[in-house]
């Protein structure tokens, strides 16, 4: 069975722009999880998806956003990139709940 | 706000010794425990997970301790091997429901 893959891998960008980010869950897996990796912060919450409705939300300001499509597949968006959302982007896929959620690899977010 | 914490940002253990991880939590409706090992370049492994109706969970070489008065959580990993050495995360949940918590991660090396 293939795990949850993250395109792309690497991603460096400048202050203002806007950068989408992609997850493919494992097959079967209706829910989809985002979190943000900092050497300060560790791993942090951003949101959740379930069906295409997003069911639970971290704490971070309204520039994150995401969506998941019909296909469980999900992206998510950050506009007006500021120079401290420099992260690993992970992804997380599960078929409900936490306890069978399995991550990809990340994307390596770099703003300069 | 951490809730989870992971107070030993590092952790050193010969080859055949118990490595012992340790992390507090402080939200007291978290009622599900997870440990997730991480390796450079690749995203989070699920390891070992345990309910708050439990205080023990053991996996072969893995055992997780949840002492919910002290609101502290232990694993310990018997006999380490150096195959071992990576990030440990703690996380925790509440009604294991859509969100992890986690802490900032311990970096265990076990040398030969």
């Amino acid at each position: 069975k293939a795990g949850v893959t993250q395109t792309p891998r690497y991603l460096i960008k400048t202050r203002g722009q806007q950068v989408t980010l992609s997850c493919s869950p494992i097959s079967g897996h209706r829910s989809v999880s985002w979190y943000q990796q900092t050497p300060g912060q560790g791993l942090q919450f951003l949101f959740e998806y379930f069906s295409e409705t997003q069911r639970n939300k971290g704490n971070f300001p309204g520039r994150f956003s995401g969506r998941q499509f019909s296909n469980s597949r999900s992206e998510m968006n950050v506009s007006t990139l500021e120079l401290g959302d420099s992260a690993l982007y992970l992804c997380a896929s599960s078929l409900n709940r936490v306890n069978e959620q399995f991550f990809g690899p990340g994307t390596r977010l770099t703003v300069l | 706000d951490q809730q989870v914490k992971q107070n030993s940002p590092s952790l050193s253990v010969q080859e055949g010794r118990i490595s012992i991880l340790n992390c507090d939590y402080t939200n007291s409706m978290f009622d599900y425990f997870l440990w997730y090992k991480k390796y450079p370049a690749e995203g989070p492994t699920f390891l070992i997970s345990i309910s708050s109706i439990k205080d023990k969970n053991e996996d072969g070489r893995f055992t997780v301790f949840l002492n919910k008065s002290a609101k502290h959580l232990s694993l310990h990993i018997v006999p380490s091997q150096p195959g071992d050495s990576a990030v440990y995360f703690c996380a925790a949940s509440v009604d294991s429901g859509y969100a992890l918590n986690f802490g900032k991660g311990t970096s265990l090396l076990v040398t030969p």
